[in-house]
């Protein structure tokens, strides 16, 4: 494991309010990654960040933000939570060297009510 | 725990008996391919990769061949175990340039003992 930490591990809320979610890492990896996972569609890219407060859009970012203020942490922040949101979200880091191979956190069950 | 898929393609075989599971990627620009195991409620866990220069590597009971002709990847289970059941998704490089995998939908190994 690539020492990620994601937090909270589970989230209930509601339509319409704002949900923050974290990625901690301690590897020092120059790039990290939001990737959310629903049946029928495997993984899908969110946001990356490809360091300290450069980031980009994946394919699914609508709805979405991110921040990155230092290397370790990668926050994925839904301004206003909607039903189409519920999922479960992985972060990923990478080191950005020759092998370029993500490692994952443990997940985050996210429901919108 | 997380659910990874509720219809994925599933795999079948008993205990001690050697696994195939396929792939079939979609950019013949792809040069770098990563094969991950997940676990029920737990994050995407690296198994092996393999470069767009090679045809076959070889870890730990594990091997993957890569057909560049077909676009065609497959990971080899030797001697399958328990705990090998899984779902295994197969990951490709597409965008060097943002270094993010595209991830393909997942194949479920169910190891009867």
């Amino acid at each position: 494991d690539a020492g990620i930490t994601q937090s909270p591990r589970h989230k209930v809320t509601e339509t319409g309010t704002p949900v923050t979610l974290r990625c901690h890492q301690t590897e020092n990896h120059r790039y990290m990654y939001w990737y959310r996972q629903d049946p029928g569609h495997g993984l899908r890219l969110i946001h990356y960040s490809y360091g300290v407060k450069d980031t980009d859009k994946g394919e699914v970012s609508d709805g979405y933000s991110v921040s990155r203020s230092k290397t370790e942490d990668f926050l994925l922040t839904l301004e206003s939570a909607t039903s189409s949101q519920t999922s479960v979200y992985f972060c990923a880091t990478a080191s950005g060297g020759a092998g370029d191979t993500q490692y994952f956190g443990p997940g985050t069950r996210l429901t919108v009510l | 725990g997380e659910s990874v898929g509720l219809h994925l393609p599933t795999l079948s075989v008993q205990e001690g008996d050697n696994s195939i599971i396929n792939c079939a990627y979609s950019n013949s620009a792809s040069d770098y391919f990563i094969w991950y195991k997940q676990e029920s409620g737990k994050g995407p866990q690296f198994i092996i990769d393999i470069r767009s220069n090679m045809d076959k590597r070889q870890g730990q009971r594990v091997t993957v061949l890569l057909n560049k002709t077909v676009k065609h990847l497959s990971l080899q289970i030797a001697a399958t175990q328990p705990g090998d059941s899984a779902v295994y998704f197969c990951a490709e490089n597409i965008d060097t340039g943002r270094r993010a995998l595209t991830f393909g939908s997942g194949t479920r190994l169910q190891v009867q003992p």
